[in-house]
């Protein structure tokens, strides 16, 4: 069975200073990894995601992702937060032989002007 | 750019109702989900189709059924809406070739209180 840890409920930075949302999963096999957004009574937007090759993923808006297989981690990143960034954050994983994807919990972002 | 379309965006029922969600998607996908979205639980998945009249069972399937008689509709069913039904519900697709890495697209969510 496949799983997906979000640690933080809430996350709290100050606009331009760097932003971390951490993830970390598990599957039986070789993962395919996603972040989407969501917006305040809004669908999930994807953000970007992780198949193969170069472990740093560069997504919408200015978000990037690294994946670190030794620690099973998919941490969500961006160099300089927006205020407009303030949204709830999902991190899924899916194992390649399956249709479906698994959800973390989700972690609110807000970045305070 | 993928559209999927939940018609109604907000419903008040009334226990013991028969409930119908709809969802359109316009990409020609093969697979789509009904998730549930509650605070502190993330989403779940309720059911999933990944053919024409094909259905799959998520993590929650009881009380909600589900319909697939043309590719591009999913339905979510819920026979005698409860008060735990309450929810946001999120419609899902993408294509079907598992090792590829497809992404799964969302609609804007059905926000649904039982009364």
């Amino acid at each position: 069975a496949q799983s997906v840890a979000q640690p933080e409920d809430q996350v709290n930075v100050a606009e331009g200073n760097p932003l971390t949302v951490k993830c970390t999963y598990s599957v039986s096999g070789n993962p395919y990894l996603f972040w989407y957004v969501q917006y305040p009574n809004r669908g999930l937007q994807f953000l970007l995601k992780y198949i193969t090759g170069d472990n740093l993923v560069k997504g919408s808006y200015g978000f990037e992702a690294e994946f670190n297989k030794s620690q099973t981690s998919f941490h969500l990143k961006k160099p300089s937060a927006l205020v407009s960034d303030s949204a709830l954050y999902f991190c899924a994983v899916r194992d390649m032989e399956d249709s479906t994807l698994t959800f973390g919990k989700g972690t609110m972002l807000l970045v305070s002007p | 750019d993928v559209k999927v379309t939940q018609s109604s965006r907000y419903l008040v029922k009334r226990t013991g109702e028969k409930v119908f969600l709809e969802c359109v998607q316009d990409m020609d996908h093969e697979n789509m989900f009904w998730y549930r979205q509650d605070p502190g639980l993330g989403l779940r998945l309720i059911y999933f189709s990944y053919d024409v009249k094909m259905k799959e069972k998520g993590d929650i399937p009881e009380g909600y059924s589900v319909s697939r008689e043309k590719k591009e509709r999913f339905s979510l069913i819920l026979e005698s809406a409860s008060t735990n039904q309450t929810s946001m519900y999120l419609c899902a697709s993408s294509l079907r070739q598992v090792f590829s890495g497809n992404t799964i697209y969302f609609g804007e969510g059905s926000w649904l209180t039982v009364v």
